[in-house]
């Protein structure tokens, strides 16, 4: 079975100082790499996703993810974050298993953005 | 987001009673999901459907049964509300043969 790890829990930066979040995965077949962004109270909004080709992934907002096989990462990055990046960010792999493909999750990184 | 709705998006129930969850869909999706979300575990599988009256466990089915009886409409009954199914239940769904998942606004459910 496929699994997810985020190994930060609790992310504190000053705005404008530069953001990596780190996830890495467990799967031995193709993946699809999602991460997904929770903002207080709200559901889970798409950042971005690799399905395949240019490793180095941008999504909304800024943000970009770059796909690594051979460590079998995908990190979050930020150049410059600011106070409304607030939120808990989650690192996601879809995997072809059984009766359907299902996205399994990491635990989740809370990140604060401090003026 | 459109296409998706939870019902209702909060409940406080009792122990020892039965819940039921709604998850309805306007976009003719096969696929449909339910995962309940608790800190410091983030999101956890508990069933999914591939069809009509075509469901599977995910991860943490233990004391949950789902039924989907027609595309649109995705049930998550808790037989017998136990305080530590107190969580915020995210329902989710995606079309054949793409990748992309569309997640609805949650239910938040304490049991008492």
């Amino acid at each position: 079975a496929q699994s997810v790890s985020q190994h930060n829990h609790h992310v504190i930066l000053s705005e404008a100082a530069s953001l990596e979040l780190g996830c890495n995965y467990s799967y031995g077949g193709t993946v699809n790499l999602f991460w997904y962004v929770q903002y207080p109270g709200q559901h889970l909004q798409l950042l971005l996703k690799y399905f395949s080709g240019d490793p180095l992934v941008k999504g909304i907002k800024g943000f970009e993810a770059e796909f690594i096989k051979s460590k079998f990462s995908f990190n979050l990055r930020k150049p410059s974050v600011q106070w409304s990046d607030t939120a808990e960010y989650f690192c996601a792999v879809n995997a072809d298993t059984g009766t359907a493909s299902k996205l399994t999750f990491g635990t989740g990184t809370r990140l604060q953005v401090t003026l | 987001d459109a296409g998706i709705t939870q019902s209702p998006r909060h409940k406080v129930t009792e122990t020892g009673t039965p819940v039921t969850l709604r998850c309805h869909q306007t976009e003719n999706h096969r696929y449909m999901y339910w995962y309940r979300q608790d800190p410091g575990h983030g999101l956890r599988l508990i069933h999914y459907s591939y069809g009509v009256k075509d469901t599977d466990k995910g991860e943490v089915s233990d004391g949950y049964s789902v039924s989907r009886s027609k595309t649109e409409d995705f049930l998550l009954t808790l037989e017998s509300a136990t305080s530590s199914q107190t969580s915020v239940y995210f329902c989710a769904i995606r079309g054949q043969g793409s990748y992309g998942y569309t997640f609805g606004s949650g239910t938040r459910l304490t049991v008492v």
